[in-house]
């Protein structure tokens, strides 16, 4: 089956260590995509991708960072330099670049 | 800015009846609308699309609407089960980027 996988599922970090999220997709779309939701609230863009070794900040990047090495794999790392990263993380990708598929997410906490 | 507006307090309904959630917008001219499902811990999944000049679209149990001059999106679930309890979100999007705008999210309850 194609898809998107995210891990870990959960992910807990101790202040001011940096962690890296993993999102893998075997769908063969050349853009992808990460989210940050926060309860009750909807998702904000990260970063995108739209082709292998580029990349763009969304509206919340600051203290985010990422890389496309490779068109299945787009890791995202949380710096310290985020101050409130404790959130739901999504990872999306798209071939059309209009209807967008979901990984499975996974859930940061600051310890 | 853009603002995309959802109704924040859950939908309660009966089984069997029809939901009706609402999308709201303002400062965009969007291209195209999208309504996604959202269950508790789970990545959104892609529902329906509608474009700027279609006013419906159907989907078997799910209708969209799409006023332009209201801006405003309609999503109604016709014959709603308990299954279709879940959050839902819309998203915009426009021809000059590849990104999605969400709205906030609606919690629908339907009970048996």
């Amino acid at each position: 089956d194609g898809g998107i996988t995210q891990s870990p599922k959960y992910l807990f970090r101790k202040e001011g260590q940096n962690v890296t999220l993993s999102c893998e997709q075997n769908l063969n779309h050349d853009a992808m995509y990460w989210y940050r939701q926060d309860p009750g609230q909807g998702l904000r863009l990260i970063y995108y991708s739209q082709i292998v070794n580029d990349f763009q900040k969304g509206d919340i990047a600051e203290g985010y960072s990422v890389s496309r090495e490779k068109k299945e794999s787009f890791p995202l790392t949380v710096t310290s330099a985020q101050k409130n990263p404790t959130a739901f993380y999504l990872c999306a990708s798209t071939i059309d670049r209009v209807r967008q598929v979901f990984g499975p997410g996974t859930r940061l906490t600051v310890l | 800015s853009q603002k995309i507006e959802q109704n924040s307090e859950a939908l309660n309904i009966q089984e069997g009846k029809t939901a009706t959630l609402t999308c709201n917008y303002t400062n965009y001219s969007p291209a195209y609308l999208q309504w996604y499902r959202q269950d508790p811990g789970r990545g959104p999944v892609f529902l329906l699309l509608i474009r700027e000049n279609e006013k419906e679209k159907r989907k078997e149990r799910l209708k969209v609407t799409f006023d332009t001059t209201l801006k405003q999106s309609l999503f109604h679930i016709t014959a709603s089960q308990p299954a279709d309890s879940a959050t839902y979100l819309c998203a915009l999007g426009n021809n000059a980027g590849n990104m999605l705008t969400f709205g906030g999210g609606t919690r629908l309850m339907v009970k048996p």
